[in-house]
Parts: C-alpha cells; sequence; structure tokens
C-alpha cells in the first residue's frame, strides 16, 4: 500500500515557540494532504487540506494564520504551529490520497496516514 | 446533527464473537464509505473501503451499507484480543472534492 511518513514523531515546546512537522508521500505524488488535529478519545478533526502550488483550504475554526501549511512539492506537506500554547497540544496526523485511478470517480479514494506527532506545550 | 455519528462506546465482545460496529451519515447522496481502525496513540489504518450498497467482506471483516437508511456497519468474526481498539467511520460527502469526514469512533474491546 501507499506509504505516507511524517516527523517528528512526537515533541516537546515551550509556550511561545513554532514547531513544524512534515508530511511525505514516500512512493506516490500528491497533489492533495490533509491535516487532522486529534484530542485525546476525540475523533479526527480535519484543519485544512493542502494543496501543492497554492493556498491551503481551512476549515471553520482553524485559525490560517496560526497553523501555516505549505505544499511546495507533490511529495511534501509542512504544518508549522506558530507561537504554540498548551491549548495547542493535540495528535496531529496528515494523509494522503494516491491518485485516482480512471479519472474522477468515486473510486481509489483511500487515505493513508502518516504515523502521527504528538505535540505538547508546556 | 453531526455529519457521520458513531456510538462512543465501550463496547465489550467476548473473545470468538461477532463484534457489530454502526455508523450513520447524514449526507444522502454520499457515495464512498471507509472503516479505520485507531489502536491508542497510533494514526488510523484503513480495514475497508465501501461505495455499493449491501456487504462487503474480506477476510474476517464485513462491511455493510444501506443507503436508503443511510447506515454503514462493521462485523468482525471470531472477534481477537488484537481486534481491541477505536473504530472509526469515514464519509465523504458527495459535495466534497476530496475531504472525508470522520465519525467520533467506537472503542470496542475484546475481553478474553
Amino acid at each position: 500500500g501507499a506509504v505516507v511518513s511524517q516527523h517528528p514523531s512526537w515533541v516537546i515546546c515551550k509556550s511561545g515557540t513554532s514547531v513544524k512537522i512534515e508530511c511525505r508521500s514516500l512512493d506516490f505524488q500528491a497533489t492533495t494532504m490533509f491535516w487532522y488535529r486529534q484530542f485525546p478519545k476525540q475523533s479526527l478533526m480535519l484543519m485544512a487540506t493542502s494543496n501543492e502550488g497554492s493556498k491551503a483550504t481551512y476549515e471553520q475554526g482553524v485559525e490560517k494564520d496560526k497553523f501555516l501549511i505549505n505544499h511546495a512539492s507533490l511529495t511534501l506537506s509542512t504544518l508549522t504551529v506558530t507561537s504554540a500554547h498548551p491549548e495547542d497540544s493535540s495528535f496531529y496526523i496528515c494523509s494522503a490520497r494516491p491518485p485516482l485511478i480512471g479519472g474522477r470517480g468515486f473510486t481509489n479514494e483511500k487515505l493513508f496516514f502518516g504515523s502521527g506527532t504528538q505535540l505538547s506545550v508546556l | 446533527q453531526k455529519e457521520v455519528e458513531q456510538n462512543s462506546g465501550p463496547l465489550s465482545v467476548p473473545e470468538g464473537a461477532i463484534a457489530s460496529l454502526n455508523c450513520t451519515y447524514s449526507d444522502r447522496v454520499s457515495q464512498s464509505f471507509f472503516w479505520y481502525r485507531q489502536y491508542s496513540g497510533k494514526s488510523p489504518e484503513l480495514i475497508m473501503s465501501i461505495y455499493s450498497n449491501g456487504d462487503k467482506e474480506d477476510g474476517r471483516f464485513t462491511a455493510q451499507l444501506n443507503k436508503a437508511s443511510q447506515y454503514v456497519s462493521l462485523l468482525i468474526r471470531d472477534s481477537q484480543p488484537s481486534d481491541s481498539a477505536t473504530y472509526l467511520c469515514a464519509v465523504k460527502p458527495y459535495s466534497s472534492a476530496s475531504k472525508i469526514i470522520f465519525g467520533s469512533g467506537t472503542r470496542l474491546s475484546i475481553r478474553p
């Protein structure tokens, strides 16, 4: 199956610092990647859709100036949590979808997830 | 109303029995449905995808889709302790070009 690599797997930082998380698709090109956040015992909440070569699309309530997304190549998207605060502590997960087969159909829409990044802000 | 709803559980099932997980969704014209398994502290892992009404079987797992009733379920036969995890139902709304909406997940516990 498709492989998505996410780094780092965990990070501890002081309040006010910025943290960058990388997401790479290792064996396919991903024009679109997704960033999710998950608080303990809660589901994945989509934060933003990262589009290669263009601006990310943020979900309602997600601060685009705080969560900077860069998708500069077809295999790499980064999420930077700027001026992190304790309430930003969460499990951040990226995902990507291999190219659709047969054009714009409803098949082959499986998401493959990175291993996640546990962020703890002190 | 949440777009994708699941019972949070925990659902406790004896080893060897059938575990039944249910999910309902609000977008009537959704076309793509997925079940993911997530172990604590790990990222989700795709188990099944289903696109048409009816049953789809893969090993011990069977996904069932009923678009008229807007529900999708996952059956796990011969449950094993290693099946203990949170199971996330995910739906791709018709209106969405790419994003997938997740339910809150059902915690499944298989007791030996």
